[in-house]
């Protein structure tokens, strides 16, 4: 059963313009969301994480969203810029332990088109 | 270079043979973290060391799989008798210490192919 969802497994987008990127989960324990960029033939690089005591947090062109009571966030990238293309995993961590092992959604693969 | 390394960065074996994968975390790090990724999945977690133990070996899909950590750094994972589902990217991590709120680094995989 899969824990972290990412529905859309593809997403195009025109540069300049503003790429949202949703993750859901089902585990209520998950209290530590991360976002993560994958280009090809690299491993993932960490971009932006939010705990479940804030709702939004925000670097640079990079903002993640947090609504627990829907078990949902999103990645929204403005501007989108071509480099910006690349799969883009949402994970989930569970409170109560210090392991830290990420639960993973299987990815968007999002298209930056100049 | 400053990053986790992995070690092949491809392989490609036959059903039934032994294969081990390396990985060479940041120096420092004391946390390390096994995982795979299967064609069309995303991450699954495998087997994580704190310095040398492993406290939690269940993510290991079957007792062929076994992972080692020596002096706190580098890690193999072995796979015996390999099976075609074993085929996936391999990713290695690494993060300063346990903990959900440390930053995994990840190296770039390597790509192991059963035939």
């Amino acid at each position: 059963d899969q824990q972290v969802k990412q529905n859309s497994p593809s997403l195009s987008v025109q540069e300049g313009r503003i790429s949202i990127l949703n993750c859901d989960y089902t585990n209520s324990m998950f209290d530590y969301f991360l976002w993560y960029k994958k280009y090809p033939a690299e491993g993932p690089t960490f971009l932006i994480s939010i705990s479940s005591i804030k709702d939004k947090n925000e670097d640079g062109r990079f903002t993640v969203f947090l609504n627990k009571s829907a078990k949902h966030l999103s990645l929204h990238i403005v501007p989108s810029q071509p480099g910006d293309s690349a799969v883009y995993f949402c994970a989930a961590s569970r409170g109560g332990g210090s392991q830290g092992n990420l639960i993973f959604g299987k990815g968007t693969k999002l298209s930056v088109k100049p | 270079g400053a990053g986790v390394s992995q070690s092949p960065s491809n392989k490609v074996t036959e059903k039934g043979k032994d294969v081990e994968l390396r990985c060479d975390p940041i120096s420092g790090h004391t946390a390390l973290y096994w995982y795979r990724q299967s064609l069309g999945q995303g991450l699954e977690f495998l087997i994580y060391f704190q310095g040398n133990s492993a406290p939690d070996k269940s993510g290991l899909p079957s007792d062929r799989f076994s992972a080692e950590r020596t002096g706190g750094s580098v890690s193999t994972l072995t796979i015996q008798r390999t099976q075609q589902e074993d085929s996936a990217v391999y990713l290695c991590a690494s993060s300063l210490r346990t903990g959900r709120q440390e930053t995994q680094y990840f190296g770039p995989g390597t790509r192991l192919l059963v035939l």
